[in-house]
């Protein structure tokens, strides 16, 4: 089935240290999101990609790094500048039509 | 001001109810999303519209271009509609590329 694998579901960390989550998408979309969710608030945007190579800061971009060397993949990294990185994160894709496909999420826990 | 409003934040509504969340957003849009989200955090899209009305089984999404606002209606309400509701639209973000501006959500619950 197509669709969009992030992993892990929960991830717990010390504070200090670089971590990696995955995104993983089969349905040949070329753009790809990363938001996160604080409680009370709307999702924001933190880093997006349109092509391969090639992806744009979002509205709270500061402490967070992304690539796309692959079409499928755009993996995100909440490096240590990122002051509260305590959140539910949620990545995305979207069609030629602007459908919009959601990964399950990865709950990041820093103490 | 938030771009996108939803109201209400919270609706508690007895099973079989006609249910109403409600979005107004402020900017220009290319199209507005309606989408669920269940209490393990996983999205699903319900609707994407630019015009008009659309219908998918008990589910209903409206939408107001010109008075920016969408409405989406839940007729006959069951207890596993409990979700958050989230509101989003496209519009164009400083660089040019279109982005989505959600909405905070509305929490439903649908007691039986």
């Amino acid at each position: 089935d197509g669709g969009i694998t992030q992993s892990p579901k929960y991830l717990f960390r010390k504070e200090g240290q670089n971590v990696t989550l995955s995104c993983e998408q089969n349905l040949n979309h070329d753009a790809m999101y990363w938001y996160r969710q604080d409680p009370g608030q709307g999702l924001r945007l933190i880093y997006y990609s349109q092509i391969v190579n090639d992806f744009q800061k979002g509205d709270i971009a500061e402490g967070y790094s992304v690539s796309r060397e692959k079409k499928e993949s755009f993996p995100l990294t909440v490096t240590s500048a990122q002051k509260n990185p305590t959140a539910f994160y949620l990545c995305a894709s979207s069609g030629p039509y602007y459908e919009q496909y959601f990964g399950p999420g990865t709950r990041l826990t820093v103490t | 001001k938030n771009e996108v409003e939803q109201s209400p934040q919270n609706l508690t509504a007895q099973e079989g109810e006609f249910i109403t969340i409600n979005c107004s957003y402020s900017v220009g849009i290319s199209a507005l999303h309606w989408l669920q989200q269940h209490p393990g955090g996983g999205i699903v899209s319900l609707f994407m519209l630019s015009s008009g009305k659309k219908k998918h089984g008990r589910l209903i999404a409206t939408i107001n271009i010109q008075e920016k606002h969408s409405s989406l209606h839940i007729t006959a309400s069951h207890p596993r509609d409990s979700a958050v509701y989230i509101c989003a639209v496209m519009g164009v973000s400083q660089g040019g590329s279109e982005k989505l501006v959600f909405g905070k959500g509305t929490k439903l619950t649908v007691n039986p």
